[in-house]
């Protein structure tokens, strides 16, 4: 079945210590986009790709760093994780309207 | 800029029954598109419903359907029939034709009780 897929689907880091967390997907989608989702909180857009076009938000810090290497990757990669860093981490795709969400990736910073 | 509102941060409802969910939106945009989307606990969101600003009838997806009223930017989302395994977390989204990216309301939480 074509999906989204992220992993790992737990990810304990340290306080400071670069972590990386990483999307797939088999839809063939152009539009990939990695979203922030506190506890009972609504889903938060860090940033999204248009193909090879990299749009961030402006409220996303700086910590935050993606890479996109083809259609089917992207990557999160948080520099430097602090305690505020700890959420479940979305990635979803699309081809303009509809969005399709993975598992996510829950971070613990500790 | 667009704003999604959902007034009720937690709804019940028994098996069986009809529950309604409110979502409100600002924009001065007249071509857009608009969503809700489900998340089950633990498990991942996924699309209920979408309707376009443009069509006038309102979208109906098996046991959900909504009431869009594009004057006074509302869309609620009617589940019929409630099911156990429609317990989860629901958000109202908009989106700009053309554009590719969500504005989230914050969520309802809905509990169906046996």
């Amino acid at each position: 079945d074509a999906m989204v897929i992220q992993n790992p689907r737990y990810q304990v880091t340290q306080f400071g210590k670069p972590v990386t967390l990483s999307c797939s997907q088999t839809l063939n989608h152009n539009v990939m986009y990695w979203y922030q989702q506190k506890s009972s909180q609504a889903p938060k857009l860090l940033f999204h790709y248009y193909d090879k076009d990299f749009n961030n938000e402006a409220d996303t810090p700086d910590n935050f760093q993606s890479r996109r290497p083809n259609t089917s990757f992207c990557f999160l990669d948080i520099r430097s994780p602090g305690l505020g860093d700890a959420a479940m981490y979305l990635c979803a795709t699309s081809t303009g309207v509809e969005q399709f969400f993975g598992p996510g990736t829950r971070l613990t910073v500790l | 800029a667009q704003t999604v509102t959902q007034s009720q941060p937690e709804m019940s409802v028994q098996e069986a029954e009809t529950v309604t969910l409110s979502c409100t939106y600002d924009t001065s945009e007249s071509n857009y598109y608009l969503f809700w989307y489900k998340q089950p606990p633990s498990r991942q969101m996924i699309l209920v419903i979408r309707q376009e600003a443009y069509k006038q009838q309102n979208a109906t997806e098996n046991r959900f359907s909504v009431n869009f009223q594009k004057a006074a930017k509302s869309f609620s989302l009617k589940i019929s029939d409630s099911q156990l395994g429609d317990t989860a977390m629901y958000f109202c989204a908009f989106m700009k034709r053309g554009y590719s990216t969500l504005t989230f309301g914050k969520g309802t939480m809905l509990l169906v009780s046996p």
